[in-house]
């Protein structure tokens, strides 16, 4: 099974602030997805960066993938009380996701 | 569509129980994901079918869990004897390979407390 290493594990901030999350591995992947999961509820994608150095933004999000394929970050700009959640990176092994243990984010108003 | 259906939202057993839940996947999709997420260990892969048949059962913790797709529209998770290491959160989630997003649709999942 590749690794998937999350950081930081609990991220709580204030309304406005901005963040980054941080998903790393040993293992190269062909693709790597972000989740976000609310409470009671499953995870739901949010983007999949393929290539290798790719930014993909999605409103106040920015996904980056690593050059080697083996990393990538999440950078929340100005953060809303609606960004609350779980994030969760997973990487792609053949159709199989393995999934990080994700970073739980509390913005507050 | 009505999304991914799972069944209990909630289910509480007594150690050696036998535990059923349920999934009904989105209609056309073509795979079919068990998970199983707790804080301790986060999400993990139990077991998914291609087609309905069991690809990839590495994840399933012992023989007291098994899983069937008897067709394409219904899965299984079966644990007996339940035991209270088997509390968790139970996501089913499918997908469709010709979609080309490899995105895989969850569930709300089935939260299992064992007595």
């Amino acid at each position: 099974t590749q690794l998937l290493e999350q950081s930081p594990q609990f991220l709580s901030i204030q309304e406005g602030e901005n963040l980054t999350v941080y998903c790393n591995s040993s293992s190269v992947f062909s693709s790597l997805q972000w989740y976000r999961q609310e409470p009671g509820e499953g995870p739901v994608l949010l983007v999949t960066v393929v290539t290798g150095g790719e930014v993909k933004k999605l409103k106040r999000l920015t996904f980056q993938f690593g050059d080697a394929r083996k990393d990538s970050s999440l950078h929340i700009t100005a953060a809303q009380p609606g960004d609350t959640g779980l994030y969760l990176c997973a990487g792609n092994s053949g159709y199989a996701l393995n999934f990080g243990k994700g970073t739980s984010l509390l913005v507050t108003p | 569509d009505a999304g991914v259906i799972q069944s209990p939202r909630h289910e509480v057993t007594e150690m050696g129980q036998e535990v059923t839940l349920r999934c009904k996947p989105i209609s056309g999709h073509d795979y079919l994901f068990w998970y199983r997420q707790t804080m301790m260990r986060g999400l993990e892969l139990l077991i998914y079918f291609n087609n309905n048949v069991p690809i990839d059962d590495s994840g399933m913790p012992e023989d007291r869990f098994s899983a069937k797709m008897p067709n394409a529209s219904f899965s299984t998770l079966k644990i007996q004897p339940s035991e209270p290491r088997d509390s968790a959160v139970y996501f089913c989630a499918s997908s469709f390979a010709g979609s080309g997003t490899n995105e895989q649709f969850f569930g709300p999942g089935t939260r299992l407390t064992v007595l």
